[in-house]
This record gives structure tokens, sequence and C-alpha cells, in this order.
């Protein structure tokens, strides 16, 4: 079955440590996307990446920081300089046409202890 | 700054009821118009979308309902159920040959009651 899957579904960070997400996809999509959900705000862009070795930030991009070595991989660190990291972490892909949907993991939930 | 508006936050239907959810956008370069529905824990999942060359779309028991001259789009669930309960994002998108970045509202929170 071909969908995009997140890892851990559940994640707990010690302040001052960095953590690194996954996200994996199997629908050979170019593009992919890391959004940060908070309760009543919506889904806000943290980074996206539109071809393997290339990603732009997005409108949250502070005290994070994504890798995009290949096509199937997208993984997100939050570094400790994320001075609120505690959310839902949601990953995301979708053709480079931006003519069809994007598909979403089923995200990582990030709370710092 | 937001630049699309969703409401209301959250929203009370009776099984059978329609629910209607409200989006504002002010970009009108976007040309991508998605609704997203979302179950406690999961990601979201497409659930019906529009282009702005069309003024309404149905698929099954939801409708986009689109305004272009008001940049205005809606989303009408018909004979709402309890399984409809969930959080309903709007999004936008300017996708032309780039990757959707989409740009969602803040969401409304649908509960169908018996």
């Amino acid at each position: 079955d071909g969908g995009i899957t997140q890892s851990p579904k559940y994640l707990f960070r010690k302040e001052g440590q960095n953590v690194t997400l996954s996200c994996e996809q199997n629908l050979n999509h170019d593009a992919m996307y890391w959004y940060r959900q908070d309760p009543g705000q919506g889904l806000r862009l943290i980074y996206y990446s539109q071809i393997v070795n290339d990603f732009q930030k997005g409108d949250i991009a502070e005290g994070y920081s994504v890798s995009r070595e290949k096509k199937e991989s997208f993984p997100l660190t939050v570094t400790s300089a994320q001075k609120n990291p505690t959310a839902f972490y949601l990953c995301a892909s979708s053709s480079p046409q931006g003519r069809t949907e994007a598909f979403f993991g089923q995200g990582t939930r990030l709370t710092v202890v | 700054q937001q630049q699309v508006k969703q409401s209301p936050q959250s929203l009370i239907v009776q099984k059978g009821g329609i629910s209607i959810i409200n989006c504002a956008y002010e970009n009108t370069a976007f040309d991508y118009f998605p609704w997203y529905q979302q179950f406690p824990g999961k990601g979201p999942a497409l659930l019906i979308a529009i282009r702005p060359d069309v003024s309404e779309k149905k698929e099954g028991r939801f409708t986009i309902s689109f305004n272009k001259s008001a940049k205005q789009f809606s989303l009408h669930i018909m004979d709402s159920q309890p399984g409809d309960s969930a959080t309903y994002f709007c999004a936008a998108s300017i996708g032309t040959g780039t990757a959707s970045k989409l740009t969602f509202g803040t969401g409304t929170r649908l509960q169908v009651t018996l």
C-alpha cells in the first residue's frame, strides 16, 4: 500500500535535547512538507522540499532543521532552539505539479518533559 | 498574517441536519481550494476540492460552494451523521507547476448529535 509513514507516534523530549522525527513515503512524490498543528491554530508550514537535496523554510522554521537526501525521506529535527516544541507534527507529500492532493501521515505527538 | 480565515471555530448539528463551514481568502493568486477532514490523533485526509473556474462541486453529501468575487468558499455537509464528527480544515494553494504549498484555515470542530 502506498502512503506516508511517520515515526514515532509519540515522542518525549527533555529540555535542551534535539530530537528527530521520521517521515517516509512510497508514493513517488517529489514534494514533501512538515506542518505543525497546535489547538486553535490550524496547520502551519515548517519546511518544504520540492526535490532531493533542496528545501525551503516555511512560516515557522526557527528552531527546526530538515534534510532531503533521498526522495522517499524527509526527516525533521526539533532543536533545543525551539522554545515551545510541544505539538502535533504532520508530514505530507504531493506531486511536483501541485495539481494533486497532499497526502498526510498519521502524525507524531511531541511532548517536552 | 492569516491568509485563509475559517469560521465557525466549532459547530454542533443534529443528525440529519446541514453543517456549513465558511472560509475566506485574501490572495487572489490561489487557484486550488481543498477541504480536509481530520479525526482525533490522525492526519488530515482530503475530503473534496475545487478550482475557481467552477462555482460548485458536489461529492455525495459534501458540497463546496465557491464565490470568486467575494473570495469566499464554503463546505456544506448534507444529512450530517455522527460519523462526520471531526475537525474540518479549508485550505488554499497556488499550484502552477510548483509544489502545492497549502495555507490552512484554523479548523472547525464539528459535532453531530443524535
